[in-house]
């Protein structure tokens, strides 16, 4: 069964541009995370969705991330325009619907920000 | 802010010792999972306890849960190099399915 997939793996940008990530879930996965993990900390929850809505957004910094999943299944989050506390990793992970405790994380993509 | 704390930060243990991990968190849980992230990898699901349990096994995995000190523990037995990696709690709650990453413990098993 193939895992769920990120790209790019790594990303160097300069402050105030933009940056855009993809994430693929598992197939048949309804519930699509998006995590940024700084370094030496834990995942924060950024957004949430339930097939193609959103059901948890509170801790996305709305002024400059967005985040979409057409169709409810591939997602992309963006970054515009970007500061330097925003490099991170951002982990993409998904679960079944009725079972959103036992999330399945991407490899994560590694942005650093100049 | 994030909801669990991990204790101790960091472990450091010989090839064949057992690794126990503290999580304590604050508000009341649904369940409490365990992860593991290997370097510049994702994280793995490794555990979940709910929250009318207190002990759950799992291969060489041990993990408790006391609910009314907000307290999981982990115990990796018997612990191998490749066990190296961090681990995380994480809290699960009602009405909206929140999962909270607590700060890790880092977890080297000297071969």
């Amino acid at each position: 069964e193939a895992g769920v997939a990120q790209s790019p793996r790594y990303k160097i940008i300069e402050k105030r541009q933009s940056v855009a990530f993809w994430c693929n879930p598992i197939s048949g996965h309804a519930t699509l995370y998006w995590y940024q993990q700084i370094l030496g900390q834990g995942p924060k929850l950024l957004i949430q969705f339930q097939n193609n809505g959103v059901v948890d957004d509170s801790q996305l910094p709305k002024d400059r991330f967005s985040a979409e999943r057409l169709k409810g299944v591939d997602s992309t989050l963006k970054i515009q325009p970007a500061k330097l506390e925003d490099s991170a990793v951002y982990l993409c992970a998904s679960s079944f619907l009725t079972s959103p405790d036992t999330q399945y994380f991407g490899p994560g993509t590694r942005l650093t920000v100049l | 802010s994030q909801q669990g704390e991990e204790d101790p930060q960091a472990l450091s243990i010989q090839e064949g010792e057992n690794a126990t991990m503290n999580c304590s968190y604050k508000t009341s849980i649904n369940n409490l999972q365990w992860y593991r992230q290997n370097s510049g990898r994702g994280l793995v699901h490794l555990i979940l306890i709910r929250s009318n349990e207190r002990e759950k096994h799992s291969g060489r995995l041990r993990v408790t849960l006391d609910t009314s000190k907000k307290s999981s523990s982990l115990l990796i037995t018997a612990s191998r190099a490749a066990d190296t990696a961090s681990y995380f709690c994480a809290t699960g709650h009602t009405g909206g399915f929140k999962t909270i990453f607590g700060a890790g413990t880092r977890l080297f098993v000297k071969a």
